[in-house]
């Protein structure tokens, strides 16, 4: 079974406080992801990466960076973190070539206050 | 881009019926459609997916017949259990864009005694 790392698992934080959620992934997947996910919005796609030292933007970037410094490591940093960002957040990795399947982390519950 | 819609917001049933969950999707590619599962404080697994069109795909006595024709990828099951109990989510993988994945709104499945 693939393993998808991440922590913290919960988070309080404070307006306009700086976040970082990390992702460690021992699966040897290229490819990484960060997802959202609010009630009635499913999961939504903040950033991805498929390479080392490279990070892409997903579908609801904004407020959000990433940064992938190994195969193994995908973070997310909210660098001034709003009411709005009171979600939970998915690490996922995934392997390279179509159609194959994402494998989620436990998911970091964030609240800002 | 692409989105995929999930009509049931929630569906309870009580054991033993079957249970029928619609997706519909847009893509102006072809189909890589998924079904995720998630049971309560959990993450989200693959529950099952399909690019063969008018071919059943089984899982855990889910399954899910891929429709091109009407875009249409509903999951089933002929007698449901307490234990499916979860949030389904129906997904769709873009082939050309490692393999992120654009996700519905999920229905939740209530199954009662």
């Amino acid at each position: 079974e693939a393993a998808v790392t991440q922590s913290p698992r919960s988070k309080v934080a404070v307006t306009g406080g700086k976040v970082t959620l990390s992702c460690h992934q021992t699966n040897n997947h290229d490819y990484m992801y960060w997802y959202r996910q609010d009630t009635g919005h499913g999961l939504r796609l903040i950033h991805y990466s498929y390479v080392a030292d490279s990070t892409e933007k997903g579908d609801i970037p904004d407020g959000y960076k990433a940064s992938r410094p190994s195969q193994e490591n995908f973070s997310l940093i909210l660098e001034l973190a709003s009411l709005s960002q009171t979600a939970v957040y998915f690490c996922a990795s995934s392997d390279w070539g179509a159609q194959n399947t994402l494998y989620f982390g436990a998911g970091t519950r964030l609240s800002v206050l | 881009g692409d989105s995929v819609t999930q009509t049931e917001g929630l569906v309870t049933l009580t054991k033993g019926l079957p249970v029928m969950l619609n997706c519909t999707y847009q893509t102006t590619y072809s189909p890589f459609p998924f079904w995720y599962v998630q049971h309560l404080n959990e993450a989200p697994k693959l529950l099952l997916k399909s690019s063969t069109d008018n071919k059943r795909t089984e899982h855990q006595g889910f399954y899910a017949t891929l429709h091109k024709s009407s875009s249409s990828f509903h999951l089933q099951k002929s007698s449901v259990q307490l234990s499916d109990s979860a949030l389904y989510f129906c997904a769709l993988s873009d082939p050309g864009s490692f393999n992120k994945l654009t996700f519905g709104a999920g229905t939740r499945l209530a199954v009662c005694p």
